[in-house]
C-alpha cells in the first residue's frame, strides 16, 4: 500500500490564483482530514469528511472547498489564494472504527 | 482555537537520558493521541490513551492521563540522537469523530550525542 499521497510536494502561488491540492489513500479508510501546519501553531483542522458525499467544516475553513466523491480521494481546493494561506497541508486518514490519523507527506504552498 | 498547549516549546537533552513533555487540553475527550513528526515530513501516531486510562506503555514510550487536571505527559526514556523530531498530542473530544483532531503546539526535542 502506498499510504497517504499528496501531490504537489511544492507549489508557488501567486495572489488571487487558484489550485487544487491532491489527497488520495488506497487503504479503503472511510474517514479523511485536511490540516494546515503555520510555525508555532500545530496543526489546524481545515475540513473533513466521514465518507464519500459527507463533508463538515473544521476550525479554519475560510478560503477552502472540498468534495468527497470517492473513498479514495479527498482534493482541497484553494479558490483565490492568498498570503495567509501560506504553510504546509496535510492530508490524514482513518479506517472506519479507527481512532488514530495516517497523514500525507504534505504540500508546502507558498502564496506571494 | 488550539485545544492542546505543550511545554516546553523546545528541549535539548543527551543521548541516553529521558525526555518529558506535557500536554494541557481544555474539553472532554474521547482520547488523547501523541504523534511524532521528523523534519520536512508528515506526522506519524505514536500512542493512544482513552478518557478512562491513566497510563500506557508502548517499548521506550511512557504517556500518563490526568482527566481532573485536563493534561497528559510523554516520557521518551533512554533516549536516542534518531528521537530528534518535534512531538504533538492531539485529543479527540467527546462527541467528535475520528476524522476531527484537535493538535497541540507541539515540543521540539533534540537529542544529542
Amino acid at each position: 500500500n502506498a499510504g497517504v499521497t499528496q501531490t504537489p510536494k511544492f507549489q508557488v502561488l501567486k495572489t488571487g490564483q487558484s489550485m487544487t491540492l491532491q489527497c488520495a489513500q488506497d487503504m479503503n479508510h472511510e474517514y479523511m482530514s485536511w490540516y494546515r501546519q503555520d510555525p508555532g501553531m500545530g496543526l489546524r483542522l481545515i475540513h473533513y469528511s466521514v465518507g464519500a458525499g459527507i463533508t463538515d467544516q473544521g476550525e479554519v475553513p475560510n478560503g477552502y472547498n472540498v468534495s468527497r466523491s470517492t473513498t479514495e480521494d479527498f482534493p482541497l481546493r484553494l479558490l483565490s489564494a492568498a498570503p495567509s494561506q501560506t504553510s504546509v497541508y496535510f492530508c490524514a486518514s482513518t479506517q472506519t472504527g479507527g481512532e488514530t490519523q495516517y497523514f500525507g507527506p504534505g504540500t508546502r504552498l507558498l502564496v506571494l | 482555537s488550539q485545544q492542546g498547549e505543550e511545554d516546553p516549546q523546545a528541549l535539548s537533552i543527551q543521548e541516553g537520558e529521558n525526555a518529558t513533555m506535557n500536554c494541557s487540553y481544555k474539553t472532554s475527550i474521547n482520547n488523547l493521541q501523541w504523534y511524532r513528526q521528523n523534519s520536512g515530513r508528515g506526522l506519524v501516531h505514536l500512542i493512544l490513551i482513552r478518557s478512562n486510562e491513566r497510563e500506557k506503555h508502548s517499548g521506550r514510550l511512557r504517556v500518563t492521563l490526568d482527566t481532573s487536571k485536563k493534561s497528559s505527559s510523554l516520557l521518551i526514556t533512554a533516549s536516542r540522537a534518531a528521537d530528534t523530531a518535534s512531538y504533538f498530542c492531539a485529543t479527540s473530544q467527546s462527541g467528535g469523530t475520528a476524522s476531527k483532531l484537535t493538535f497541540g503546539t507541539g515540543t521540539r526535542l533534540q537529542v544529542t550525542l
